[in-house]
């Protein structure tokens, strides 16, 4: 196991409704990414945080936003759920702007419906 | 842009013979690649690693991935299967410069078969 963990494990919700995920990072991880793992396809990158700030995003919309905290664990918050929003959401940590290897943590199954 | 492509979506293999997933990849810089394995339900799971140096690299669980510039490939293997590799594996890139993110591919279904 890596020490990243996410919550909640599963979650359903109804399109229109608004979610945010958790992550703790692995200690001593300054450095958080968001991915989207639709069924049957590799993750997708959402965004990167680096010391509370986002310095890379994805082709993902402005509805999908996040924070990282003083303690490096963050968040993700998706508003006006899709139904394809639907996806296994994955948090992955590591150290430095420029990192060179990302821990997952276990992932949130997202089901909207 | 960076992309990466792994063409076979299933591979089988029978327990104790030599496996291959295979993996090219494009870039702009110097590339970072990567090999991530899935089980189900599950997050994924870091094998190995390519920055710079030796063109073999080992990992984890007795899996090594060769790097091939100029074929821009990035292999992953593993010289006697197991049942319990049984995965989704997945490739990874990331350039040396201003990009943030790792570029996953399709990812590959292998079945080892007792």
């Amino acid at each position: 196991e890596t020490g990243v963990t996410q919550s909640p494990t599963h979650l359903i919700k109804t399109r229109g409704q608004q979610v945010t995920l958790r992550c703790s990072s692995q200690s001593g991880h300054n450095t958080v990414s968001w991915y989207q793992q639709a069924l049957g396809q590799g993750p997708q990158f959402i965004f990167q945080y680096y010391r509370e700030e986002e310095n890379g995003r994805g082709n993902f919309p402005p509805r999908f936003s996040g924070l990282q905290f003083p303690n490096y664990s963050s968040e993700l918050n998706v508003n006006a759920l899709e139904l394809d929003d639907s996806a296994l959401y994955l948090c992955a940590s590591g150290h430095g702007q420029g990192v060179r290897e990302q821990y997952f943590g276990p992932g949130t199954r997202l089901t909207v419906t | 842009a960076q992309s990466v492509a792994q063409p076979e979506d299933q591979v089988n293999v029978a327990e104790g013979n030599p496996l291959t997933v295979k993996c090219t990849y494009s870039v702009s810089g110097n590339p970072y690649l990567f090999w991530y394995v899935q089980y189900p339900n599950r997050g994924l799971q870091f094998l190995l690693k390519y920055i710079t140096g030796d063109n073999l690299v080992k990992g984890s669980y007795g899996f090594e991935a060769e790097f091939n510039k100029s074929q821009t490939s990035f292999h992953l293997k593993k010289p006697s299967a197991l049942v319990s590799d049984s995965a989704l594996y997945f490739c990874a890139v990331r350039d040396d410069g201003s990009a943030r993110q790792l570029t996953f591919g399709s990812g590959t279904q292998l079945t080892v078969l007792p």
